[in-house]
């Protein structure tokens, strides 16, 4: 069964440097998003991106976040300058268009710890 | 989206079936109704979603009130694997695929 999948499992940072979450969405889709989960918290939307360009953010996905589709395979989220309270689950997930199959698949996470 | 209200814990015995609530009184016309789980810390799990008619797959059933203010997600023979926290979701749909406001959720516990 197709399935996204993320890497890399743990990534651990020191604070103010750059880290950058990638993902493989299923390679059908055509939608793509990124949530994230602080520990004990909410999932919570960060982005989603479509043809190429950012469909809608939150207000969390401030100038310090970035994706990108470099290829045609991966979708990559960017943290300029990681702050502590960045630690969190990211959870990559994708989804297809048409009427009805429009639920979006997720993968297994990045945790990821600023210390 | 619609805001939905779940209880916050339910308990089942195992292989009984699991009957997960969710109240979604101020849902529109064309919002759906998702079923979302997360086991653990890992990745949310899709179940299953509908609109107005009751859906059945081969993870779960979805019984959706014929005003659409409610709907129950059914696991019919609950084993130790769904323990887990389930989340109700409305979701918009536009003929794109609009993001997942998810919220507390039903931590479902599956017992012996």
């Amino acid at each position: 069964e197709p399935e996204v999948t993320q890497t890399p499992s743990h990534q651990v940072t020191q604070m103010g440097q750059e880290v950058i979450l990638r993902c493989v969405p299923i390679s059908n889709h055509l939608y793509f998003y990124w949530y994230r989960q602080i520990l004990g918290q909410k999932v919570e939307f960060l982005v989603s991106f479509y043809n190429n360009e950012i469909s809608e953010k939150s207000e969390i996905f401030d100038d310090q976040f970035s994706v990108e589709r470099p290829d045609g395979s991966n979708f990559t989220l960017k943290i300029r300058s990681t702050k502590l309270e960045d630690s969190a689950m990211y959870f990559c997930a994708s989804g297809s268009a048409g009427t009805q199959n429009t639920e979006a698949f997720f993968g297994q996470g990045t945790r990821l710890t600023v210390v | 989206d619609a805001k939905t209200t779940q209880p916050p814990s339910m308990d089942c015995a195992e292989g009984r079936a699991a009957n997960l609530p969710c109240n979604h009184s101020t849902i529109s016309g064309n919002e759906y109704v998702y079923w979302y789980r997360q086991i653990h810390s890992q990745g949310p799990q899709y179940i299953i979603h509908g609109l107005k008619n009751n859906e059945t797959n081969e993870m779960a059933s979805l019984i959706i009130t014929e005003d659409r203010k409610s709907s129950t997600l059914i696991l019919p023979h609950a084993t130790l694997r769904d323990t887990a926290v389930y989340y109700c979701i409305v979701r918009w749909y536009t003929g794109t695929a609009s993001k997942l406001t998810f919220g507390t959720g039903t931590r479902l516990q599956v017992m012996l």
